[in-house]
């Protein structure tokens, strides 16, 4: 089957260490984003990537970082410089960045105790 | 992008019409109105978008006023299935200084029987 698959569903980890959450599509599109979602609130636009080995920050990149070495993967890696970790974490991905509509994944709910 | 405004929520008896209004007064001429659904815990799901034409697919329909500063999303026959948060986004299709979807909070959805 086609998708977007996100791994673990719920991540725990300490205060101070860097997690990195897997995002993984197999359906051959260009372009891959990272949102985050706080209880209540909408979606937030942390990096997205256009093409392999290029992606740009987006609204709230401050204590995460990415990579794009492969089409199907785009991993995002955060920091113990995010001050607030604790949220709902959605990938994303559409044909190009012109694309009429985006598909996400399940989600991962990190947890900083 | 363009700013909406949808109810905070809104209810629904299963298996009637419910219909969805979105107000977005300063909506450029180039700009889409798409929306996108999110049932709980899981990631946002594409509907329908549309310019200034009525659309439908087999999900919902999209009235778009004529002068394209509020539209309704129309659910034919509601199911208990049905209950999510629904976002409106208005958005130009070929933006090349940042893809992404902006997200508000969307209209919570509930369908009971």
């Amino acid at each position: 089957d086609g998708g977007i698959t996100q791994s673990p569903k719920y991540l725990f980890r300490k205060e101070g260490q860097n997690v990195t959450l897997s995002c993984e599509q197999n359906l051959n599109h260009d372009a891959m984003y990272w949102y985050r979602q706080d209880p209540g609130q909408g979606l937030r636009l942390i990096y997205y990537s256009q093409i392999v080995n290029d992606f740009q920050k987006g609204d709230i990149a401050e204590g995460y970082s990415v990579s794009r070495e492969k089409k199907e993967s785009f991993p995002l890696t955060v920091t113990s410089a995010q001050k607030n970790p604790t949220a709902f974490y959605l990938c994303a991905s559409s044909i190009n960045s012109y694309a009429d509509e985006q598909f996400f994944g399940p989600g991962t709910r990190l947890t900083v105790l | 992008d363009a700013k909406t405004t949808q109810p905070t929520s809104m209810d629904c008896a299963e298996g009637r019409a419910a219909n969805l209004p979105c107000n977005h007064s300063t909506i450029s001429g180039n700009e889409y109105v798409y929306w996108y659904r999110q049932i709980h815990s899981q990631g946002p799901q594409y509907i329908i978008h549309g310019l200034k034409n009525n659309e439908t697919n087999e999900m919902a329909s999209l009235i778009i006023t004529e002068d394209r500063k509020s539209s309704t999303l129309i659910l034919p026959h509601a199911t208990l299935r049905d209950t999510a948060v629904y976002y409106c986004i208005v958005r130009a299709a070929l933006n090349q200084a940042g893809t992404a979807l902006i997200f508000g909070k969307g209209t919570t959805l509930s369908v009971s029987s």
